[in-house]
Order: structure tokens, then sequence, then C-alpha cells
């Protein structure tokens, strides 16, 4: 069974700094995708980045990188330069080949200004 | 489509009464999600459909809900005798197959929910 852990509920960040965002995961599986969304307040799900099990490199989009460390089973989203749009929920999620997409309890960052 | 249709964007029903959620997943995709998401939780895998083969029901919380998808593309999701704690954010998402999106890493397209009430 996979199980996606995020121990922040919340966290609070100044503008134009950086943040991470904590998450690890339990899986048997040696084959699984690790994944990042934001939910704005608006309620949408927006993917923001994705890193592969057998990916040696973290993964990089834009302001977001992910921090793969596959021994230690974590994923952290580091955002660089928040911004005050930046303010919602943050998902880790995980899938796998016999699994479907499971998701983390959230994060809430607030980015202030 | 461009995107991932959910319909009614709100809905608020008595408790006892059944009502109907409706996903129409963007062109192509073969996979399609249910999740629930109650208010400030994250979210609840509830079932999956792929292609023609038979659905993932795993996550349903009752016999109360159900869903189909017909011919590989619309699904709904009915939930029958609603109760009080039925109500959150019923979310779809749409992908192209399982294993596509894990070596392409390519996420889930999401809809923007149902929000049901149940009163």
């Amino acid at each position: 069974a996979q199980k996606i852990t995020q121990t922040q509920p919340g966290m609070f960040v100044q503008e134009k700094e950086a943040v991470t965002l904590d998450c690890t995961y339990d899986t048997s599986d040696q084959s699984y995708g690790l994944f990042w969304y934001k939910q704005p307040s608006s309620g949408e799900m927006i993917f923001l980045i994705y890193q592969g099990s057998y990916d040696e490199q973290n993964a990089t989009e834009g302001r977001y990188s992910l921090n793969f460390q596959k021994a230690r089973k974590s994923a952290n989203l580091v955002i660089s330069a928040s911004q005050l749009g930046d303010s919602a929920m943050y998902f880790c999620a995980m899938t796998a080949l016999n699994n479907d997409m499971r998701f983390g309890a959230g994060t809430r960052l607030t980015v202030k200004p | 489509g461009a995107g991932v249709s959910q319909s009614p964007s709100n809905k608020v029903t008595e408790k006892g009464k059944d009502v109907e959620l409706r996903c129409d997943p963007i062109s192509g995709h073969t996979a399609l999600y249910w999740y629930r998401q109650s208010l400030g939780q994250g979210l609840e895998f509830l079932i999956y459909f792929q292609g023609n083969s038979a659905p993932d029901k795993s996550g349903l919380p009752s016999d109360r809900f159900s869903a189909e998808r017909t011919g590989g593309s619309v699904s709904t999701l009915t939930i029958q005798r609603t109760q009080q704690e039925d109500s959150a954010v019923y979310l779809c998402a749409s992908s192209f197959q399982r294993l596509v999106s894990i070596r392409q890493g390519r996420g889930y397209t999401f809809g923007s929910g149902t929000r049901l009430t149940v009163v």
C-alpha cells in the first residue's frame, strides 16, 4: 500500500524568500511517480511538478524544484522567490503501476507581504 | 474538450435524496478518477476507470456510492440516500493510461469539482 505524509499543516513565508514543503512516502513499488499539486482558494487542482523514481536528477519547473531523496523516501517541494499568488494548499501525491494517485493531507502555505 | 468538465458546480440536496454528479473527461484520456475532498482535508480516492476494464471501486465508502462510465467517456457518480457526512467537494480527473502517465510524468487533469451540500 502507498502512503503519503505531509507533516506541515501550515507554513508561512515572507514574500521573495524560498520555502520548502515536506513530503515523505512509503511504497513497495520500484517504479513510481511523485507529484505536487497546488490548490488555490478557487478549488482547482493545478499540477506543478513531477519526479520519476528512476530519475537521477531533481525535477525543476521554473520557481519550483523537487528535492528527491530516494533512500529517505522524501520528495520535498522547494518554491524559490515566493510570491503572494503562491498562497494556497499544496498536495504531494504518488502513483505507481498498480495503484492510483494517492494524496497527502496537504500543507497550507501563506506568503506574507 | 479542452479540460475536464464537471456538473453541476454546486448541489444542495436534502438528506435521503439521491444525487448524480457528472464528469466529462479530456478527449483521448482513457483513465478517469473520482476523488472526494472534505472541508480542509486532502483528497480521498473513490473510484478509477481505465478504458473498458472493470473499474477499481476500492475507495467507495459504502454501497450507497456507485459510478459508471458510458462509452469510455462521460462518467456519472451516484450517491443514494445522501447523508450529511457526504457533504464534500467531489473532484473528477482524467489522464492517459496510468503507465504512460508515470513514464511521461503527466499529472492528472482535474475538473473544478462539484460542491455537494446535504442539508
